[in-house]
């Protein structure tokens, strides 16, 4: 069964930075491109990033491009995303996802976790 | 940027009746439409992937359909637990973007 855990949500300052995690299971983890979607509290879905499945290359919306960093590691079957610089309109739930095809780094997202939350406020 | 409009914004309809959701890409997508369920305080959830592939579980009452710029979501039959958000999402091209969700209510 295929598992995504998010951590590292929580309350920082304007301006502050946090790390997010996923933890991956029940699938090759290595094989399948990993992103980052979220969701304001009562607003619709917004892609942030995608990583590839070997973590070479990584794609960024542009409203989070300079300030947050995509990154995998295959060998403990973990996804990360470095956000600095956060402001007030990054408060979100962020979910990690998976795609539905193995390699392609645009597969729509076929497997969510269940979200951690991100509120940036003073 | 590939814009995703979505229509209608809401929408009511009664249990068992059939209801299609639309959406319109601002360029040609070819088949690449995702298109997901999303409940209050939950995860969304991926039905139909490449325009009209059914992701595995889902109930044959989801369907997709179309190519190019325009495409649909439908449901036949519909279901107490299918009342939720529905959004679609444009896979051809980076940066992604999702529709901005349709609302199915119960009468």
């Amino acid at each position: 069964e295929v598992q995504l855990l998010e951590s590292g949500g929580g309350l920082v300052q304007p301006g502050g930075s946090l790390t997010l995690s996923c933890a991956a299971s029940g699938f090759s983890f290595s094989v399948y491109a990993m992103s980052w979607v979220r969701q304001a509290p009562g607003k619709g879905l917004e892609w942030v990033s995608t990583v590839s499945s070997t973590g070479g290359s990584t794609y960024y919306a542009d409203f989070v491009k300079g300030r947050f960093t995509i990154s995998r590691d295959n060998s403990n079957n973990t996804l990360h995303l470095q956000m600095n610089s956060l402001r007030a309109d990054d408060t979100a739930i962020y979910y990690c996802a998976r795609g539905i095809v193995v390699v392609t780094p645009t597969a729509s997202p076929g497997y969510w976790g269940q979200g951690t939350l991100v509120t940036v406020s003073s | 940027d590939i814009q995703m409009t979505q229509s209608p914004s809401s929408v009511s309809a009664s249990v068992g009746d059939r209801v299609t959701i639309t959406c319109r890409a601002s360029q040609d997508i070819s088949k690449w439409v995702g298109w997901f369920q999303q409940k209050p305080g939950k995860a969304p959830k991926l039905l139909i992937y490449a325009a009209s592939s059914l992701q595995r579980g889902v109930p044959s009452r989801f369907s997709g359909s179309g190519s190019g710029t325009d495409f649909t979501l439908t449901i036949s039959g519909l279901q107490p637990e299918d009342f939720a958000t529905y959004y679609c999402q444009q896979a051809n091209s980076f940066p992604i973007t999702f529709g901005q969700g349709t609302r199915l209510e119960i009468k």
